[in-house]
């Protein structure tokens, strides 16, 4: 199974403040990684896919990098309304997947 | 407009059987795999289960085989967990999740179901 690690758990952040995340796949998945916003109460959203590919309607202050095993996810001016709990999610060994730990921005 | 809606969540007690509903609207349900996704208190999220577009391929995370079927009936728009045995460690709010390319792009409000002895 491909286990995913993300650093780090947790982070105190302020607003204005560029925060990056980072996820490690325990083999190579290219670049079949994907990151999602979870606020409490409310489903998980889709921020990218394939690593870097920014969803609809996601501000732009959002970014993902990397292949193979090291991605990260980068806010580059962080908002009131990103304080969250951010998840990597692999999608190589689709149809099953798996989710990373998760990292909380607060 | 997606939408996705579970149901059938609730309070149920240890090594007995629930059953999740998913009924789906607003896309061709037939043409997408659909996973299951759960998050127990305090926890982060846990992969469940997959199902094919088709219905014909399932698959399940390690903490669920065996215990947990998914299953869907593309006629009514609708996904299923069939979860048998429960036990405490299955208490979290169960989402379903459409899957695109890999991705879950679009979610339910998710369930809460609460195992208790």
């Amino acid at each position: 199974d491909i286990q995913m690690t993300q650093s780090p758990s947790s982070l105190s952040a302020s607003v204005g403040d560029r925060v990056t995340i980072a996820c490690r796949a325990s083999q190579d998945i290219a670049n079949y990684l994907n990151w999602y916003q979870h606020k409490s109460g409310r489903p998980p959203k889709l921020l990218i896919s394939a690593a870097s590919t920014l969803q609809s309607g996601v501000p732009s202050r959002f970014s993902g990098s990397g292949s193979g095993t090291y991605f990260t996810l980068t806010i580059s001016r962080l908002q009131p309304e990103d304080f969250a709990t951010y998840y990597c999610q692999q999608s190589y060994s689709t149809p099953s997947v798996t989710f990373g730990g998760g990292t909380k921005v607060e | 407009q997606v939408r996705l809606v579970e149901s059938g969540g609730g309070v149920v007690q240890t090594e007995k059987a629930l059953t999740l509903s998913c009924v789906v609207s607003g896309f061709t349900f037939s043409r997408h795999a659909i996973h299951w996704v759960r998050q127990a208190p305090g926890k982060g999220l846990e992969w469940v289960a997959v199902i094919s577009s088709d219905g014909t391929l399932d698959y399940y995370g390690d903490s669920v085989n065996g215990r947990f079927r998914i299953s869907r009936d593309n006629f009514k728009n609708t996904l299923y967990l069939q979860m048998n045995s429960l036990r405490r460690d299955d208490t979290a709010i169960y989402y379903c999740a459409r899957e695109a390319d890999g991705a879950l792009d679009f979610w339910g409000q998710g369930t809460l179901v609460t195992v208790s002895s």
